[in-house]
């Protein structure tokens, strides 16, 4: 069955880019019924969604996030990236990975904690 | 803030019934699927329902979800303990800053 890991640091400096990789397993991410998506969850707080891809590198941010995000997707390797630029505390999350149904995130990553801090 | 708007909390009796409200605007729910999340505590979101009120293999019906104009509802019948969790709904949303959106969240407790 598919599965979706986060991968990447877990500490990050402020100002600096936070990079995350998920790994798709148990199918393809070429996949055309599908995009693959990032969410946030800040502690104590509700769900973000930063943003999705498709396997042709076709994106869609959100705009409040915009101006920092690039998402990139390798399908040799059957993973999807996140780069989140000059980051600061308010970054702090629990980041997970999810498939993008566009009408839902059907299957999620178990996340990854990303603390910014000096 | 969201713009979607849910109950911080609701609360039942095992074996009860409730139902957590989603409410939003024309620009969101009232024109577009909405979908509802389940987060045990320490966990990842689990996909209850998806375009309304459809439930993806494995879910119980127990949980069903409808929509009326610009909010949505989710159901929940035969609460039980392990139910305790917390419950967000989502949708797009097409204004000027058009992209996917969840509501606040909200704390279901089974007592």
């Amino acid at each position: 069955q598919l599965q979706l890991q986060e991968s990447g640091p877990g500490l990050v400096k402020p100002s600096e880019t936070l990079s995350l990789t998920c790994t798709v397993s148990g199918g393809s991410i070429s996949s055309s019924s599908y995009y693959w998506g990032w969410i946030r969850q800040p502690p104590g707080k509700g769900l973000e969604w930063i943003g999705s891809i498709y396997y042709s590198g076709s994106t869609y941010y959100n705009p409040s996030l915009k101006s920092r995000v690039t998402i990139s997707v390798d399908t040799s390797k059957n993973q999807f990236s996140l780069k989140l630029s000059s980051v600061t505390a308010a970054d702090t999350a629990v980041y997970y990975c999810a498939r993008d149904t566009i009408s839902a995130f059907d299957i999620w990553g178990q996340g990854t904690m990303v603390t910014v801090s000096s | 803030q969201s713009v979607l708007t849910q109950p911080p909390s609701v609360s039942a009796a095992p074996g009860q019934k409730v139902t957590i409200s989603c409410s939003g605007s024309s620009s969101n729910i009232g024109n577009n699927y909405v979908s509802w999340y389940q987060q045990l505590p320490g966990t990842a979101p689990k996909l209850l329902i998806y375009e309304n009120n459809k439930r993806p293999s494995g879910i119980p019906d127990r949980f069903s979800g409808s929509k009326s104009g610009t909010s949505a509802t989710l159901g929940i019948t035969g609460l039980q303990t392990g139910d305790e969790a917390d419950y967000y709904c989502g949708t797009w949303d097409s204004s000027l800053s058009a992209g996917k959106v969840f509501g606040g969240g909200t704390k279901l407790t089974v007592l």
